[in-house]
């Protein structure tokens, strides 16, 4: 069956630093998310993605951040500085089209920020 | 109004023992309803979702039971197994699009044998 993957699982990073997330969307799909999940709290909704342009974002999702689609397969969220309270698991999330129901979502990227 | 709200935070359940999750929203803009199972260091998965259109939606031992004047819908796991013990997240979406899902907090379950 088709996932969505991430990489790295883990990326620990100093503060101030900037760090790229990666995700590969199901091959088919076409719209796509990232959501973040602080330790022990709810799944937060980031930034949505279609036809290579933000379709969405929400008030965490500020400057510091970015998205991109560099090819036809890679998503990317990048956090230009990082700061401690962005550590979390953030998690890449993907639909086959427009008004389609299920996201799937991928495994996660764990972020620790020290 | 954009809030999910969960109850309860965690649930211990007898094997073969029925668990029952329950979420209340506000915004009636919402008419996608998904439940996601979530194992440690593993993504969301969906277990099971209802539209507003109907009152109950069952999939195996999983039940979805929507009540729309209320506000309110729960997931009901029927002959609950070890294997069911994971965080359980409610959620909520506008039918617009692609809008993004608003998760509840989560309610952790452990069956116990």
């Amino acid at each position: 069956e088709p996932e969505v993957t991430q990489t790295p699982s883990h990326q620990v990073t100093q503060m101030g630093q900037e760090v790229i997330l990666r995700c590969v969307p199901i091959s088919n799909h076409l719209y796509f998310y990232w959501y973040r999940q602080i330790l022990g709290q709810k799944v937060e909704f980031l930034v949505s993605f279609y036809n290579n342009e933000i379709s969405e974002k929400s008030e965490i999702f500020d400057d510091q951040f970015s998205v991109e689609r560099p090819d036809g397969s890679n998503f990317t969220l990048k956090i230009r500085s990082t700061k401690l309270e962005d550590s979390a698991m953030y998690f890449c999330a993907s639909t086959e089209g427009l008004n389609t129901d299920t996201q799937y979502f991928g495994p996660g990227t764990r972020l620790t920020v020290l | 109004q954009q809030q999910v709200k969960q109850s309860p935070q965690s649930l211990i359940v007898q094997k073969g023992g029925i668990s029952i999750i329950n979420c209340a929203y506000e915004n009636t803009a919402f008419d996608y309803f998904p439940w996601y199972q979530q194992f440690p260091g593993k993504g969301p998965a969906l277990l099971i979702a209802i539209r507003p259109d109907v009152s109950e939606k069952k999939e195996g031992r999983f039940t979805i039971s929507f009540n729309k004047s209320a506000k309110q819908f729960s997931l009901h796991i029927m002959d609950s197994q070890p294997g069911d013990s994971a965080t359980y997240f409610c959620a909520a979406r506008a039918y617009s699009g692609n809008t993004p899902l608003v998760f509840g907090k989560g309610t952790r379950l452990s069956v116990i044998a």
